[in-house]
């Protein structure tokens, strides 16, 4: 499977807008984006996915570069209950493989 | 609707023991995946079962076993429990056997102590 590169932790202030980066220089013509997240003590929670073009759903929007070898997730206005853990990966087929994801931190 | 239900939410047991931990997947979703995350990791993957067959494994010993019912309904099985078997085991369902392009659905899984 091809893996993703993203960064430990980030911090956001709350009402701000937040972007999440993703890098997956080896993605093949096949694999689909998807973003997860996980709050604490929950199972983690589909974001958003995408092949080429870039997506809009009531969470969120996902930013695909045009070589695909970024992704960018986008909260627009973040708030206190979007502190978790964001997974992006890469499938075109189960199983999903997580890596450590980023820390998404929001301060009041 | 409900999503995936996983059941019991808490588990504690000793080692040598085996635990049954049971999923219902949302109503129509035909697969049901199991993953284990211990702490501080993310979810590791186990099985995967797609109207009742197996689809895949992950790599975990064969103390690990699961099955589908035809309800669609899972458990996983795991035998003489050892410490490092202590996780949170989580339940994925999706209508399809493949999820490209059809996200994921998880339970909130169920925590397993072994002691």
């Amino acid at each position: 499977d091809a893996k993703t590169t993203q960064p430990n932790s980030m911090e956001s202030n709350e009402e701000e807008p937040v972007h999440l980066p993703c890098n997956h220089s080896t993605i093949s013509g096949t694999d689909y984006i998807h973003w997860y997240r996980q709050l604490p003590s929950q199972g983690p929670e589909y974001v958003i996915h995408g092949l080429t073009s870039n997506v809009n759903n009531r969470m969120a929007s996902l930013a695909i570069a045009e070589d695909r070898k970024s992704s960018t997730l986008i909260l627009h206005r973040a708030t206190l209950r979007d502190a978790a853990v964001y997974y992006c990966i890469l499938t075109r087929n189960t199983p999903l493989v997580f890596g450590k994801g980023t820390r998404l931190s929001v301060i009041a | 609707d409900a999503g995936v239900t996983q059941s019991p939410t808490h588990l504690i047991k000793t080692r040598g023991q085996h635990v049954t931990l049971r999923c219902s997947p949302i109503s129509g979703h035909k697969s049901v995946s199991w993953y284990q995350q211990v702490l501080g990791q993310g979810p590791q993957f186990i099985f995967q079962y797609y109207e009742k067959e197996e689809r895949g494994r992950g790599n975990f010993p064969d103390r690990f076993s699961a099955r589908q019912f035809p309800n669609y309904s899972s458990e996983l099985n795991v035998n003489a429990l050892l410490l490092g078997d202590s996780a949170l085991y989580l339940c994925a369902s999706s209508p399809l056997a493949h999820v490209g392009n059809s996200p994921l659905h998880f339970g909130n899984g169920t925590r397993l102590t072994v002691t």
